[in-house]
């Protein structure tokens, strides 16, 4: 059974620095969601993609966090200058229509 | 905005027994009910969802019922086994737009042999 992966699995980086998640979707998804989870706490939903733009996002999907579907495969995310407090796991999900979500395994992100 | 309470946050039940875990929602335009499963360190997977124009629904030992009037739904687990423990997370959400998913604070359920 097709499922969505993501890379890397486990991300330290030093606070103000760069990342991109990564997320390869299942093939015949048209939908895309990246959701965060503190340790210990709720999935939060951050931004929702579809036809190649952001169709909502969240409080948390600030400035510092943009989407793009570079190549038609991978969907990415970019924080720009990370925080501390962006230290969590953050997972894809994909879906065929507005409808059943499948999540990746997720990247847990840490900063120093 | 969607608003979704779940209890209880932790639960314990002897190996066999049943298990229910309870979820409210505030957005009364909110129509489809998944539950995700999530042991430790690994993803969220889908186990049963249910949407509002269905007020039960059934797989082998699990069960989700939807009181759209009161704005609730539960999971129910029967005979319910060791590798059921996991945290099991409710989620609501408006189909037809584009779907984001609104979870409850999620219930770590322990069954013990």
């Amino acid at each position: 059974e097709p499922e969505v992966t993501q890379t890397p699995s486990h991300q330290v980086t030093q606070m103000g620095q760069e990342v991109i998640l990564r997320c390869v979707p299942i093939s015949n998804h048209l939908y895309f969601y990246w959701y965060r989870q503190i340790l210990g706490q709720k999935v939060e939903f951050l931004v929702s993609f579809y036809n190649n733009e952001i169709s909502e996002k969240s409080e948390i999907f600030d400035d510092q966090f943009s989407v793009e579907r570079p190549d038609g495969s991978n969907f990415t995310l970019k924080i720009r200058s990370t925080k501390l407090e962006d230290s969590a796991m953050y997972f894809c999900a994909t879906a065929v229509q507005a409808d059943t979500q499948y999540f990746g395994p997720g990247t847990r992100l840490t900063v120093l | 905005g969607e608003n979704v309470e779940q209890h209880p946050s932790t639960l314990s039940v002897q190996e066999g027994d049943s298990a229910v875990i309870k979820c409210t929602y505030s957005d009364s335009a909110s129509n489809y009910f998944p539950w995700y499963k999530q042991e430790l360190g690994k993803r969220p997977q889908l186990i049963i969802d249910i949407r509002s124009n269905v007020g039960e629904k059934k797989d082998q030992r699990i069960a989700v019922t939807l009181n759209k009037t009161a704005k609730h739904f539960s999971l129910h687990i029967t005979e319910t086994q060791p590798e059921d423990s996991a945290v099991y997370f409710c989620a609501a959400s408006i189909t037809g737009g584009y779907n984001k998913l609104i979870f409850g604070a999620g219930t770590r359920l322990a069954v013990h042999p």
